[in-house]
């Protein structure tokens, strides 16, 4: 069983441009959130997305959008990239309800460096 | 408020018992969880607790709960070079974000 995977490894974008990051869930889940980890911090919620809809968004600005397609799988966009936005972006799904946990789990995260 | 605290750093020596604490503030918490973050990897799901329990023990590793104080902590018994990783706490409401601390850097030696 394939745990959560993501794409690509790591990313060397300049700023100014925009980026697209990939994400598929764990087989089963379907609800999919993203999260940042800058450097020596621990991760900062970005959004979540169930049923293709964004169902909870943290403290990030417009510039970070997503996507959720029909098969649970999801992007994270980032535009206009800035400095600070080099860091390890992780995806985590998870199954609400199954079994009352609320277990998220986590890919292996795509390493952002913007120059 | 939404705040998780945790000690930066912990160094033990192998075979002995590791404890790493995690302070929080929303009360309303409902799950709290320990992730444990290698170098270069993700998040890696240790164990969770539910916030109506004041324990939980899986093989090596054993969550306290004090709920009165919001403190949580996790021992790892018989600590090995393998457990030296970084370890994140965190807490949730239901399907909420999870809100992690800094992380706690546990150094093993021998």
């Amino acid at each position: 069983d394939a745990g959560v995977t993501q794409s690509p490894t790591h990313l060397i974008k300049t700023r100014g441009q925009q980026v697209t990051l990939r994400c598929s869930p764990k087989s089963g889940h379907d609800t999919v959130s993203w999260y940042q980890q800058a450097l020596g911090q621990g991760p900062q919620f970005i959004f979540q997305y169930y049923e293709e809809e964004e169902r909870q968004r943290g403290n990030f600005p417009d510039r970070f959008s997503g996507h959720q397609f029909p098969n649970y799988s999801s992007e994270l966009n980032v535009n206009a990239l800035l400095l600070g936005d080099s860091a390890l972006y992780l995806c985590a799904s998870s199954l609400p309800g199954q079994g009352g946990s609320y277990e998220q789990y986590f890919g292996p995260g795509t390493r952002l460096t913007v120059t | 408020g939404e705040d998780v605290e945790q000690s930066l750093f912990l160094s033990v020596r192998e075979g002995d018992s590791s404890v790493i604490n995690c302070t929080y503030t929303d009360s309303s918490s409902t799950y709290l969880y320990w992730y444990k973050q290698e170098p270069g990897a993700g998040l890696q799901l240790l164990t969770y607790i539910f916030s109506n329990m004041d324990m939980k023990q899986d093989q090596r590793l054993t969550v306290l709960l004090n709920k009165k104080d919001k403190h949580l902590s996790l021992r790892i018994a018989d600590t090995q070079t393998g457990d030296s990783a970084i370890y994140f706490c965190a807490e949730s409401k239901n399907t909420d974000k999870l809100i992690f601390g800094t992380g706690t850097r546990l150094q093993v030696f021998p």
